[in-house]
């Protein structure tokens, strides 16, 4: 099992555009979940996902859009970077059903200028 | 004031030492406590977990949970210089499940051979 993938690893987005932030797991997850870790701050909750087409805001959504339609992929989409959206962003997954042991990809840098 | 709070170190000790790691917070619904690991460049992975209050050892790690003080600790004993990462805390509420977890800032250790 890869576990969980996210690409890209790093990007410099110029204020104003957009990207999406892939990720991907491959353990047939239920529950899957986007954080942003920064400085002093720890990792916050942006989006997370019960289950294919069923998404919920987290601590700290606003200016990030996510959807999921399937079990496998999670992609979390910058509408309008900027530079507050410099952070590292992590996605997680996890099996649900109450409590499981929540898996971490290797974290996207993104830097918006 | 942060639902969890951390102090972010950094936290430095020679090798061999017991290293003790703590958070506290405010929220009387959290029912789950996790410690993560974190190395540099990379995605926080599950160190322990407990549920409600009580110990948990497993190995070197013990991890302690006091509700009535709203406080738990992480004990690392023979503490060895590849456990040099940081340490966060992180909680959910029973009925959230794993998937909205509430980090600590976390604690940036070194372990000095």
């Amino acid at each position: 099992n890869a576990g969980v993938t996210q690409t890209p690893k790093f990007q410099v987005l110029k204020t104003g555009q957009s990207m999406t932030l892939q990720c991907a797991q491959d353990m047939n997850h239920e529950y899957m979940s986007w954080y942003r870790q920064d400085p002093g701050m720890g990792l916050r909750l942006i989006h997370y996902s019960v289950g294919a087409g069923i998404t919920d805001q987290g601590e700290v959504p606003n200016g990030y859009n996510v959807s999921r339609s399937t079990t496998e992929d999670f992609p979390l989409r910058l509408l309008s970077a900027a530079p507050s959206q410099t952070s590292v962003y992590f996605c997680a997954s996890n099996p649900g059903g109450g409590w499981g042991t929540q898996y971490f990809g290797p974290g996207t840098r993104l830097l918006v200028l | 004031q942060k639902e969890v709070e951390q102090d972010p170190g950094p936290l430095s000790v020679p090798e061999g030492a017991i290293v003790s790691l703590n958070c506290t917070y405010s929220n009387s619904a959290f029912q789950y406590f996790m410690w993560y690991r974190q190395y540099s460049r990379k995605g926080p992975e599950l160190l322990m977990y407990t549920y409600s209050s009580g110990n948990k050892e497993d190995g070197r790690f013990t991890a302690q949970v006091d509700k009535s003080s709203k406080y738990i600790s992480l004990f690392i004993r023979d503490s060895q210089p590849s456990d040099s990462a940081t340490y966060l805390c992180a909680m959910s509420a029973a009925r959230e499940g794993a998937q909205k977890l509430v980090f600590g800032q976390g604690t940036r250790l070194t372990i000095n051979p």
